[in-house]
């Protein structure tokens, strides 16, 4: 089956300061999806991330804050901005291989803010 | 847009008890309803799912059911076991590939 990967799996981060979480996955892909998940929590859709266009974000979720981008049909990113202790979540990128709705997750990435 | 609604948010049962989670949805458009089942430090992973046009479907000891008039949707595990405890989120979509997550539920399988 394919595989997702996520760089980093963790990081430690001051306030002020940006991340920029990569996602990559070993076979073409037309949908990829962002998601964050708080601690305890369930899971939030931040943005859906398009190819060649800019992504769309979902209720609540700004560019500024949470800047995407999709080169091409195998890897994304999420740039988290000007970090608060807020932030503090695992962000985890997703994929629908075959255009069918189902979604599979790559690792997630846990984001402490300090 | 769409609300899923989760329960029990916790469940405990014993090994070999059946356990069963139940979700409703707001939106009769939604068409596709997943089941995820997240291990501690894990990603989600996806166990069994269904779409609008069937009303139940059974994997080994899993199953979900759909009523589409009530708008719910639920997953039965069978024969648990220690290894079944976990967090359970369910979900719908509309199309699109949107999916909506219900809140969880925590399963505590005792030996």
């Amino acid at each position: 089956s394919a595989v997702i990967s996520q760089k980093p799996s963790r990081d430690i981060c001051q306030r002020g300061t940006s991340l920029t979480i990569q996602c990559q996955v070993d076979s073409q892909v037309t949908m990829m999806f962002w998601y964050r998940q708080q601690p305890g929590q369930s899971l939030t859709l931040i943005a859906t991330a398009n190819q060649g266009s800019e992504a769309t974000y979902e209720s609540g979720f700004v560019i500024d804050k949470f800047p995407i981008s999709r080169p091409n049909l195998t890897f994304s990113t999420l740039t988290v901005s000007n970090m608060s202790p807020e932030d503090s979540s695992i962000y985890l990128c997703s994929v629908d291989f075959r255009d069918t709705d189902t979604q599979y997750f790559g690792p997630g990435t846990r984001l402490t803010v300090l | 847009g769409e609300n899923v609604e989760q329960h029990p948010s916790t469940l405990s049962v014993q090994e070999g008890d059946s356990a069963v989670i139940k979700c409703t949805y707001s939106d009769s458009a939604s068409n596709y309803f997943p089941w995820y089942k997240q291990e501690l430090g894990k990603r989600p992973q996806l166990i069994i799912d269904i779409r609008s046009n069937v009303g139940e479907k059974k994997d080994q000891r899993i199953a979900v059911t759909l009523n589409k008039t009530a708008k719910h949707f639920s997953l039965h595990i069978t024969e648990t076991q220690p290894e079944d405890s976990a967090v359970y989120f369910c979900a719908a979509s509309m199309g699109f590939q949107k999916l909506v997550f219900g809140t969880g539920t925590r399963l505590l399988v005792s030996p």
